[in-house]
């Protein structure tokens, strides 16, 4: 089944406790990128990556760190997590871009992370 | 940055009824993408509309886009209770989708 797949689903930690959220994709998608969700702003983008060993910021990257060494998985880290990193993150892939025009995103199910 | 923005912020209709909801960006796109989301849950892409069209249609959904007026809009037509969650628009950039903060619907059964 194709997926995008997120792990843990759920965490509480303490300020300072350094964290990975995994994400893996099997659809051999190009692109893949995080969003973190908080009520009334919507989907803000964290950091996002085009390809393999290539990542770039979005809106809201301060305190987050990325990597992309494979294909398939995008983890996302907070070396220092703190309390307005609470949020409930989403990680998504896509094709990319296609004739100069975005495909469309798949998402996962989320992580829902809060930070004491 | 760019950003869809929905309006109304929230929608509640009678199971039947008709749904609209608006969207606008600021910038020009190369196509503008619909989202659905349950409560607490992934994303999942309904609809996408390129620059160079006007209108599309899947199943009960009905996308139009006019680019003069840098807006959309979703229709879902004879609503359902499970059409129930928050939809959203998202404008895509040069390397990037840019969501707005979505529309809340609430189909009354």
């Amino acid at each position: 089944e194709a997926q995008v797949t997120q792990n843990p689903r759920y965490l509480i930690t303490v300020t300072g406790k350094k964290l990975t959220v995994t994400c893996s994709q099997n659809m051999n998608h190009e692109y893949m990128s995080w969003y973190r969700q908080d009520p009334g702003l919507g989907l803000r983008q964290i950091y996002y990556s085009m390809n393999v060993e290539v990542t770039d910021k979005g809106d809201v990257p301060e305190g987050y760190k990325v990597s992309r060494k494979e294909k398939r998985n995008f983890p996302l880290i907070l070396e220092s997590p703190s309390p307005n990193q609470t949020s409930l993150y989403f990680c998504a892939s896509s094709l990319g871009m296609t004739s100069g025009s975005f495909n469309e995103q798949f998402f996962g199910p989320g992580t829902r992370l809060t930070v004491l | 940055s760019q950003q869809g923005e929905e309006d109304p912020q929230a929608l509640s209709i009678q199971e039947g009824e008709n749904a609209t909801m608006n969207c606008s960006y600021k910038t020009s796109i190369n196509n503008l993408q619909w989202y659905r989301q349950n409560s607490g849950r992934g994303l999942v892409h309904l609809i996408l509309i390129r620059s160079n069209e006007r209108e599309k249609h899947s199943g009960r959904l009905r996308v139009t886009l006019d680019t003069s007026k840098k807006s959309s809009s979703l229709l879902i037509t004879a609503s359902r209770a499970a059409d129930t969650a928050s939809y959203f628009c998202a404008d895509t950039g040069r390397r990037a989708l840019t969501f707005g903060s979505g529309t809340r619907l609430q189909v009354q059964p």
